[in-house]
């Protein structure tokens, strides 16, 4: 049981590029989120999924766009990425409480 | 929405029992605290939650309450593992069944050897 695992862990974009982020979770919760943390602030909401098939937008969700590719996989996008958005990313997933991934550490220069 | 409000820092002894408190005077009746706790840049990690009694497991205590406006988390025995951010939760049921976590700033914990 890897709970909910988030690939890369680490990635540096210049200004203008594109990448997807990936997160997936085994333990068969419906509900999956994504969320941002900027050094010395807690986590911000960008956008969550509350079952297949349906997204909605977060706190924070200009620039990025999701996927809800099935029950296991939530997958973020940022399609032109800008400097504001070097942050830690962490993908969440639902049961009784939010289970965390790792966070991939993203560095826009 | 229903607000946290905790203390930015707190240390304390190693050995000895911290007590993080948090106040939610505009919690509704049906809405769980939640505790989590983040490690350096780890993601975070459940510890407790409660929506009116007193809970215990194998990491804390959590103490609401009776107006439900305030609780504290205790951690019995701290250690220095357990030096980390303290966030204090308000779970929020959505209509689409999915839930919004309402954090707030967090408590750094710093446990003294």
């Amino acid at each position: 049981n890897a709970g909910v695992t988030q690939t890369p862990k680490f990635q540096v974009l210049k200004t203008g590029q594109s990448m997807t982020l990936q997160c997936a979770q085994d333990m068969n919760h419906n509900s999956m989120y994504w969320y941002r943390q900027d050094p010395g602030m807690g986590l911000r909401l960008i956008y969550y999924s509350a079952s297949e098939g349906t997204t909605d937008k977060g706190e924070v969700p200009n620039g990025y766009n999701v996927s809800r590719l099935n029950k296991r996989e939530f997958s973020l996008r940022l399609e032109s990425a800008a400097p504001s958005q070097t942050s830690v990313y962490f993908c969440a997933s639902d049961g009784t409480g939010e289970f965390f991934g790792p966070g991939t550490r993203l560095t826009v220069l | 929405d229903a607000k946290t409000t905790q203390p930015p820092s707190m240390d304390c002894a190693e050995g000895r029992a911290a007590n993080l408190p948090c106040n939610h005077s505009t919690i509704s009746g049906n809405e769980y605290v939640y505790w989590y706790r983040q490690i350096h840049s780890q993601g975070p990690q459940y510890i407790i939650h409660g929506l009116k009694n007193n809970e215990t497991n194998e990491m804390a205590s959590l103490i609401i309450t009776e107006d439900r406006k305030s609780s504290t988390l205790i951690l019995p025995h701290a250690t220095l593992r357990d030096t980390a951010v303290y966030y204090c939760i308000v779970r929020v049921l959505r209509l689409d069944s999915s839930y919004k976590l309402i954090f707030g700033s967090g408590t750094r914990l710093l446990v003294r050897p």
